[in-house]
């Protein structure tokens, strides 16, 4: 099984900071890596696809990058509406995983 | 509206049975593969099942291969998981996700099993 590992765990920042957060693959899996963005008690909402492609509707302040084991999210100025907890997923072969998740909080 | 909506959850004993279904409503549910996806109380994402548009293609995740079984409907516009065999660690949300793009890019809002006795 290919072993997704996030860092960091969790995160604080404020309004209009500069986020990242990073995905490891323990097996390359080209670009076959999305991101997800999960508020309390809601389903996950896609925000990133194929490492590095917006997906429709979300803010261009979300980005996307990184092949192979390294992958990047980051949250060019972070807004209010941008807590919840954050997942990678890979893709590239079943089982497909996800990270283990990054909580962001908004100071 | 392109939606999911997942039913079927419920409490269970150890050991018995449930049927979820996932149906798909404002996009053409045949040119679409789906996933189930669980989340037990207070912790990440566990993918557990995908059936291809035509189910020729069916995975399942180790935790769950031999005791949940996924099937669709195309006339019915909808997934099924049907799960046997059930125990406490099988606790979680239960959300159906559509496949995009390397991505899941529609999610049912969830239903919860709770197996205990």
């Amino acid at each position: 099984d290919i072993h997704m590992t996030q860092s960091p765990s969790s995160l604080s920042a404020s309004v209009g900071d500069r986020v990242t957060i990073t995905c490891r693959a323990s097996l390359r899996i080209s670009t076959y890596l999305s991101w997800y963005q999960q508020r309390p008690g809601k389903a996950p909402k896609l925000l990133i696809y194929a490492a590095s492609n917006l997906q429709s509707g979300v803010p261009s302040r979300f980005g996307g990058s990184g092949s192979g084991t390294e992958f990047t999210l980051i949250i060019s100025s972070l807004q209010p509406e941008d807590f919840g907890t954050y997942f990678c997923l890979q893709s590239y072969s079943t089982p497909w995983t996800f990270g283990q998740g990054t909580k962001v909080e908004i100071k | 509206e392109v939606q999911l909506a997942e039913s079927g959850g419920g409490l269970v004993q150890p050991g018995g049975s449930l049927r979820l279904s996932c149906e798909a409503s404002g996009f053409n549910f045949n040119t679409f593969s789906i996933n189930w996806v669980r989340q037990a109380p207070g912790k990440g994402l566990e993918w557990i099942s995908y059936i291809s548009l035509t189910s020729g293609s069916i995975y399942y995740a180790d935790s769950v291969r031999g005791r949940l079984t996924i099937s669709r409907d195309i006339a019915k516009n909808s997934v099924y998981l049907q799960m046997n065999s059930l125990r406490a660690e099988d606790t979680a949300v239960y959300f159906c996700a559509r496949s995009r793009n390397s991505g899941m890019d529609v999610w049912g809002q969830g239903t919860t099993v709770t197996v205990s006795s």
